[in-house]
């Protein structure tokens, strides 16, 4: 089955504990990303990954980080959490990045940060 | 002013109705026009698709797009109970709304 998985799915922690969500794809894409998604915000890209090894920031990167150094697997990486980063976060794949393909969106992972 | 517009709701309506979900946008380059559907605790899946103008049908649900007015319509005839959820309009792959959640109630 075509899919995106990420665990954990719901995470607590505490401020300042790294901690690593985990993302992969078995559809052979090429493009990856994350977003994070809050009420009345909607979903806000985090990173990118046009290919392995090639990364990028979206529109709210502060905080996190990534790597790409295998096509099927993108973790996303918080260093030092602090509660603004609690939210719902998902990663999500697609063929390419041209404007016209579906993304495939993983179950999302819900954190909370004390 | 943001690049996509989606009036959040929440949106209820009686189990038969026609509902209608609407986008708004300001980047006329916009060629590509998707609508995804979010169920409660669960990622965005793809509902409809559509390029350019016009309209596209897909059994009760039908996807408008007018490049002229930047707007964007999803609507559903003969509303289920199952249809409650979050829809979200997305433009050219990454541009996404804010998402209208939206109840039918049996």
């Amino acid at each position: 089955e075509a899919q995106v998985t990420q665990n954990p799915r719901y995470l607590i922690t505490v401020t300042g504990k790294k901690l690593t969500v985990t993302c992969s794809q078995n559809m052979n894409h090429e493009y990856m990303s994350w977003y994070r998604q809050d009420p009345g915000l909607g979903l806000r890209q985090i990173y990118y990954s046009m290919n392995v090894e090639v990364t990028d920031k979206g529109d709210v990167p502060e905080g996190y980080k990534v790597s790409r150094k295998e096509k099927r697997n993108f973790p996303l990486i918080l260093e030092s959490p602090s509660p603004n980063q609690t939210s719902l976060y998902f990663c999500a794949s697609s063929l390419s990045a041209g404007g016209v393909y579906e993304q495939y969106f993983g179950p999302g992972t819900r954190l909370t940060v004390t | 002013q943001k690049e996509v517009e989606q009036d959040p709701g929440p949106l209820s309506v009686p189990e038969g109705a026609i509902v209608s979900l609407n986008c708004t946008y300001s980047n006329s380059a916009f060629q590509y026009f998707m609508w995804y559907r979010q169920y409660s605790r669960k990622g965005p899946e793809l509902l409809m698709y559509t390029y350019s103008s016009g309209n596209k049908e897909d059994g009760r649900f039908t996807a408008q797009v007018d490049k002229s007015s930047k707007y964007i319509s999803l609507f559903i005839r003969d509303s289920q109970p199952s249809d409650s959820a979050t829809y979200l309009c997305a433009m050219n792959q990454f541009y996404f709304g804010t998402g209208t959640s939206l109840t039918v109630i049996p």
